[in-house]
């Protein structure tokens, strides 16, 4: 069975720190991978996907960016966060015609 | 550009009672709609998804319907518990895309 492995589960960063997110699949191949992010009050909103190794759309521009270097590895960053970089930022896959499936998530606080 | 709209945003029901859940979507070429549990500070569980082919998918006590030309799902629940408490989202693809797009949720209390 697919699963998807997200860590750290929290992380507390300063204002102008850099950021590395990783998102890590198994039991699947050539998934397309997504970032969303879900702030306190808002929906889920998608940030990156990836229907390929090396392919990154993005949907927000902002201060973050992404890079998917092998096919099962996701990873959002960014050089300087801002306070509101702050949410819960989640991993997804998703192949044709099945149901996404979503990691457990990553909790950071800008500070 | 579809948009997922959910109403209300939050319920309150007794333990013991069917419930409705909905969702609507402004893009009627939908590819899948998909429903999905979230417990606080988790990430999301799919629960049932939908083909635009389908009219309803059962898991279990739960039920959702698609009807596209209304540009509706529902999810229902029967026979509510408090293990149902929760964020429940639902989320549509549109033909063509590779994106999913959710509604904000309707959180559900079921009251023992």
């Amino acid at each position: 069975s697919q699963t998807i492995h997200q860590w750290p589960a929290t992380l507390v960063q300063p204002v102008g720190s850099p950021l590395s997110l990783e998102c890590t699949v198994e039991g699947t191949s050539n998934p397309n991978l997504y970032w969303y992010r879900q702030a306190a009050g808002r929906g889920l909103q998608l940030l990156f996907y990836s229907v390929g190794i090396g392919q990154i759309s993005s949907e927000v521009p902002q201060n973050l960016s992404a890079s998917r270097p092998q096919d099962r590895q996701f990873i959002l960053s960014s050089k300087k966060l801002l306070l509101s970089d702050s949410g819960f930022y989640l991993c997804a896959l998703m192949r044709s015609g099945e149901a996404a499936f979503f990691g457990q998530g990553t909790r950071l606080t800008v500070v | 550009k579809q948009e997922v709209t959910q109403i209300p945003a939050a319920l309150s029901v007794p333990e013991g009672e069917n419930l409705v859940l909905n969702c609507s979507f402004t893009d009627s070429a939908i590819y899948n709609l998909q429903w999905f549990r979230q417990d606080p500070g988790k990430g999301l569980t799919s629960l049932l998804l939908i083909q635009s082919s389908q009219r309803e998918q059962t898991s279990g006590r739960l039920n959702a319907s698609l009807d596209k030309s209304s540009g509706r799902s529902t999810l229902y629940i029967a026979a509510s518990q408090p293990g149902d408490s929760a964020t429940y989202l639902c989320a549509g693809r549109g033909a063509g895309s590779y994106q999913l797009t959710f509604g904000k949720g309707t959180k559900l209390s079921v009251i023992p």
